[in-house]
């Protein structure tokens, strides 16, 4: 049974880089073929994807983000990556990793989420 | 604002069915069948409910079902019960390769 962590800093500076994992157990995030997503929700507030990175490694970015967004899998680790430039107070936001399958709308399982401030 | 139309609210006694609707355009709902729907409870993650339009993963009770027609996709839930008091969100695919979302329904069970 495939299951999601995310970690990270709790509190990041405005313009400095959102920085998060997602720890990947019971699976491997190179073996299959799957997406490993980003997601975030503002508190109180919807969800939002940010993106995705392919067990191959391609990525796929929320156009609304792409210029400040970069996701990475780490292969020996088993884990992937977000990394978010020039944040502001908008980004924060509880954030939550999550696995896709190759095709269709199967975004499963889901991590618990991590809430990350942005405050100077 | 958010990409996809869901009514901010809707209530049902126990045991009645409720349908929550999701509107948007052929760019995403209509033009796809990459149609879900996620059930968040306070301070949790949210929990994929149903998948593909109609498609439910294993776990959830066949209470849940979803339909599409035209750009309007709808999650009905039958045989309300107490624990079924949330939030859902519902999510589809759209023509520019991105996921977007609703802005969330608050089901209040009475």
């Amino acid at each position: 049974q495939v299951q999601l962590q995310e970690s990270g800093p709790g509190l990041v500076k405005p313009s400095e880089t959102l920085s998060l994992t997602c720890s990947v157990s019971g699976g491997s995030v190179s073996s299959g073929s799957y997406y490993w997503s980003w997601f975030r929700q503002p508190p109180g507030k919807g969800l939002e994807w940010i993106g995705y990175v392919y067990y191959s490694g391609s990525t796929h970015y929320n156009p609304s983000l792409k210029s400040r967004v970069k996701i990475s899998l780490d292969t020996p680790k088993n884990q992937f990556s977000l990394n978010l430039k020039y944040v502001t107070a908008a980004d924060t936001a509880l954030y939550y990793c999550a696995r896709k399958a190759d095709y269709g709308s199967l975004f499963e399982p889901w991590g618990q989420g991590t809430l990350v401030t942005v405050s100077s | 604002q958010s990409a996809l139309t869901q009514p901010a609210s809707v209530s049902g006694s126990p045991g009645q069915s409720i349908t929550i609707s999701c509107t948007g355009t052929s760019s995403d709902i209509g033009g796809y069948n990459y149609v879900s729907w996620y059930q968040q409870h306070p301070g949790k993650a949210p929990k994929l409910m149903i998948y593909d339009v109609t498609n439910r993963p294993s776990g959830v009770s066949n209470r849940f079902s979803g339909s599409k027609s035209g750009n309007t996709a709808s999650l009905t839930i039958s045989g309300l019960q107490a624990e079924d008091e949330a939030d859902y969100f519902c999510s589809s695919h759209t023509s520019s390769s991105s996921w977007v979302f609703g802005g969330g329904t608050k089901l209040t069970v009475l």
